[in-house]
């Protein structure tokens, strides 16, 4: 089993819509999740990180985090062709010199 | 604030030769990370600098890669000799630290047949 577990998509939605993405996880000392967006040919880029269980807002995006679940999502509003792009989620413990695991990343499509 | 800087972008080579890449990271960043991400997968650590000295290079496979970061600022990462299955994107990141994540570079793309 993995310890980051992501649904690859590709997930297609029209423009507008609200896009709800999604990660599991296994290992119970992952205390910082984090959200990169990627696109196509490029290196990832940070979005949004959140420490511990809670929701965190920012503009058209919101992370959650369910630590009794081990499940964490990232939720976009009013979504725009440029959203299309691939989204990592990411997560690390409190030690071990800030070692980042990756989901496999959700292929995200907005079209027109 | 410049970016993290790779290059080549791209590199074709056959099997069994080596090959070479060189990451200049954020001025001012302490820590320097390479990644492995293999189409369709995410990113995965293959060594992590603090400075020029190594934190970790647990999933570094040691018989063929190796890196260095020579005066804490530059790094490079080879491999030698090339099998089919180093294929991928190989990812430089740095950070000053904390828990903001980090910023990687463009990355170079490694083909080898």
């Amino acid at each position: 089993q993995k310890e980051v577990e992501q649904d690859p998509g590709p997930l297609s939605v029209p423009e507008g819509a609200i896009v709800s993405l999604n990660c599991t996880y296994s290992n119970s000392a992952f205390q910082y999740f984090m959200w990169y967006r990627q696109y196509s040919r490029k290196g990832p880029e940070l979005l949004m990180y959140t420490y511990s269980s809670g929701n965190k807002e920012d503009g058209r995006f919101t992370a959650q985090v369910d630590k009794s679940s081990k499940y964490i999502s990232l939720f976009i509003r009013d979504s725009q062709p440029s959203d299309s792009a691939t989204y990592l989620c990411a997560m690390r413990g409190t030690g071990g010199g800030n070692k980042l695991t990756f989901g496999t990343g959700t292929q995200l499509k907005v079209e027109l | 604030e410049a970016g993290v800087a790779q290059s080549p972008r791209y590199k074709i080579i056959e099997k069994r030769q080596s090959v070479a890449f060189w990451c200049n990271p954020i001025s001012g960043h302490a820590t320097l990370y390479w990644y492995q991400q293999i189409l369709g997968q995410g990113p995965k650590l293959l060594i992590q600098f603090q400075n020029n000295g190594v934190v970790d290079d647990s999933q570094l496979p040691k018989d063929r890669f190796s890196a260095e970061r020579l005066k804490g600022v530059d790094s490079t990462l080879k491999i030698q000799p090339a099998k089919l299955e180093d294929s991928a994107v190989y990812l430089c990141a740095s950070s000053r630290g904390g828990v903001n994540g980090y910023t990687f570079g463009s990355g170079t793309r490694l083909t080898v047949v």
